[in-house]
């Protein structure tokens, strides 16, 4: 059972415009959720998180926004860059499972110059 | 700093081998952990660690062994390989255990592993 999903498995923008990158997940102890970057033949780079606590996290470019009782969050992108294509994977941990990332499968975002 | 190191970064085994994959921190990292990644499934975890001779079971540990002798080290052994056991390997670690006031994880950028 997939406790975490992404269900678009890719997403093309246009370099400007803005990239929005979704994430639904199903256990309700979790608590903590991050967005993770992975470039080909590297490993997943940390981009930005959210406690639960809030409902909101901006760092830049990039925004996290969660709805608890949607168990929903997603990732926006503004503006996109050519630089920002990648595999972006959401991940969350809580309850008794700290430090125990569950992630989603995945969504490769291409940005179009 | 070189961060988390995963060596080697491609290995072919043949059914039956067995190996270690090697992982290595410079962060003096309490938390480490070794997930595997497979088309469409996302990362999984196979075993982690919360410090020096303390190591537990992630989601999928079957055919995996850790050791953790020292904070820098966490090598992933595979027992007798299978061709299900075809995957990437990311070692990772942090400071603490990601969630909370914890730290997120640091990953190295992984060993392609395929087994005939």
């Amino acid at each position: 059972d997939q406790q975490v999903k992404q269900n678009s498995p890719s997403l093309s923008v246009q370099e400007g415009r803005i990239s929005i990158l979704n994430c639904d997940y199903t256990n309700s102890m979790f608590d903590y959720f991050l967005w993770y970057k992975k470039y080909p033949a590297e490993g997943p780079t940390f981009l930005i998180s959210i406690s639960s606590i809030k409902d909101k996290n901006e760092d830049g470019r990039f925004t996290v926004f969660l709805n608890k009782s949607a168990k929903h969050l997603s990732l926006h992108i503004v503006p996109s860059q050519p630089g920002d294509s990648a595999v972006y994977f959401c991940a969350a941990v809580g309850g008794t499972s700290y430090g125990k990332l569950t992630f989603g499968q995945g969504t490769i975002l291409t940005v179009h110059p | 700093n070189a961060g988390v190191t995963q060596t080697p970064k491609f290995q072919v085994l043949k059914t039956g081998q067995s190996m270690t994959l090697q992982c290595a921190q410079d962060m003096n990292h309490e938390y480490m952990s070794w997930y595997r990644q497979d088309p469409g499934m996302g990362l999984r975890l196979i075993h982690y660690s919360v410090g020096a001779g303390i190591t537990d079971q992630g989601e999928v540990p079957n055919g995996y062994n850790v050791s953790r002798s020292t904070t820098e080290d966490f090598p992933l052994r595979l027992l007798s390989a299978a061709p299900s056991q075809t995957s990437v390997y990311f070692c990772a670690s942090s400071r603490t255990p990601t969630g909370g006031k914890g730290q997120p994880q640091h990953f190295g950028d992984g060993t392609r592993l395929s087994i005939l």
